[in-house]
């Protein structure tokens, strides 16, 4: 257990709709990392929020966005979803702003049919 | 863009024997790391080897790094059936607003009883 934790677990939904995805990070982090995770496209950085701040962003589309709340977790909001959004996704955490040892949680697998 | 790419992509050997996986990347980098998936779960943290480091032990893990060849290998020694997992090298970046690991397709090791 890396003391990350991240609901749902599964997520089912058709397509055109909108889900938001949540990440709680490990006690005492404050970097919190999503990543998506699809068969053709393997382990893909999407953004990383620091104390509440945007610190990088990778390969996210524009129908994504995340935030950071003062309690640290994050949220990932996916809209207008298509079919090609079905993935897993994946929340990190770490205790500093980078070059860290990141911590994963288990995923949440979405579903879009 | 994925910059750590592993070799081979599946690995089978028998329980006791060594693995070694390779990686390579293309651009500097900060450090670089290894984690390990097991299907479908989170990745978990191996080992993280800075740029001016040559190599590194945890356990039954070795890690080398060649920045030179950019190019890093994973040993593990005295396999047993519960490292079967996929395994993932992550070359840090940060160079300009590129702030992140990048993680390759994986090397698929199936370590047999």
């Amino acid at each position: 257990d890396s003391g990350v934790t991240q609901t749902p677990k599964h997520l089912i939904t058709a397509t055109g709709q909108r889900v938001t995805l949540r990440c709680s990070p490990r006690s005492g982090d404050l970097s919190v990392y999503w990543y998506q995770q699809s068969l053709d496209q393997g382990l893909q950085f999407l953004i990383q929020y620091y104390n509440g701040e945007e610190r990088a962003k990778g390969n996210i589309l524009e129908r994504f966005s995340a935030q950071q709340f003062p309690d640290l977790h994050s949220e990932l909001n996916l809209s207008s979803l298509e079919l090609g959004d079905s993935a897993l996704y994946f929340c990190a955490s770490s205790v500093g702003d980078y070059q860290n040892e990141q911590f994963f949680g288990p995923g949440t697998r979405l579903t879009v049919l | 863009s994925q910059q750590g790419e592993e070799d081979p992509q599946a690995l089978s050997i028998q329980e006791g024997e060594n693995a070694t996986m390779n990686c390579s990347y293309k651009t500097s980098i900060n450090n670089l790391q290894w984690y390990r998936q097991n299907s479908g779960r989170g990745l978990v943290h191996l080992i993280l080897i800075r740029s001016n480091e040559r190599e590194k032990h945890s356990g039954r893990l070795r890690v080398t790094l060649d920045t030179s060849k950019k190019s890093s290998s994973l040993l593990i020694t005295a396999s047993r059936a519960a490292d079967t997992a996929s395994y993932f090298c992550a070359p840090y970046i940060s160079s300009g607003s590129a702030r992140q690991l990048t993680f390759g397709s994986g090397t698929q090791l199936t370590v047999l009883p």
